[in-house]
């Protein structure tokens, strides 16, 4: 069966400081993969998306980066957090070309808090 | 954007009651879906609705789509203390790969 892990669940980090944080997915190749973030009494806001290693859309320009080094592996990087950066970090995996309907399959979520 | 919008942003009722929640959005999709979130996790896919479709019925959840209103609502039926998350409905455009999701409904059943 298929497995979504990301990590680390929590972590504070200081202005300025770098990011990561990685989504590894297992059971199932070439699955699109997606980053959310979901700010504090809000919805979810799609940041990333990628249908394949090395391709990577971005829906929201920010201070975040994002890589697929590898099939099943997705990675969500800052050089210098801000504190707008805050929030709950979401990363999900989907079907690729499933039939049109893209139905996600959630990661726990990674917490961050930059003060 | 074709965010959805649900409605009521909270709704509180006790246990073996109906709870309604209502989703707004603004333009042409291929599908709905309608997801949970218990506090401080991960979204879980509950039931989708294709655009051709008017009722989906899973369990003790009942999905209407309205294209001409262009509106979905979902009925948990019986509640039961365990419903009580965020439920978020999520559309999909008729192509792409990307989810826009609601702001969410946050529903609190009571023993």
């Amino acid at each position: 069966s298929q497995t979504i892990h990301q990590w680390p669940a929590t972590l504070v980090q200081p202005v300025g400081s770098p990011l990561s944080l990685e989504c590894t997915v297992e059971g199932t190749s070439n699955p699109n993969l997606y980053w959310y973030r979901q700010a504090a009494g809000r919805g979810l806001q799609l940041l990333f998306y990628s249908v394949g290693i090395g391709q990577i859309s971005s829906e929201v320009p920010q201070n975040l980066s994002a890589s697929r080094p590898q099939d099943r592996q997705f990675i969500l990087s800052s050089k210098k957090l801000l504190l707008s950066d805050s929030g709950f970090y979401l990363c999900a995996w989907s079907v690729q070309g499933g039939s049109g309907a893209n139905v996600l399959t959630f990661g726990a979520g990674s917490r961050l808090t930059v003060l | 954007s074709q965010q959805g919008e649900e409605d009521p942003q909270a709704l509180s009722i006790q246990e073996g009651e109906n709870a309604t929640m209502n989703c707004s959005y603004k333009t042409s999709i291929n599908n709905l879906q309608w997801y949970r979130q218990n506090s401080g996790r991960g979204l879980v896919h509950l039931i989708l609705i294709r655009s051709n479709e008017r009722e989906k019925h899973s369990g003790r959840l009942r999905v209407t789509l309205d294209t001409s209103k262009k509106s979905s609502s979902l009925l948990i039926t019986a509640s039961r203390a365990a419903d009580t998350a965020s439920y978020f409905c999520a559309t999909s455009r008729n192509s792409g790969y990307a989810l826009n999701f609601g702001k969410g409904t946050s529903l609190l059943v009571t023993p």
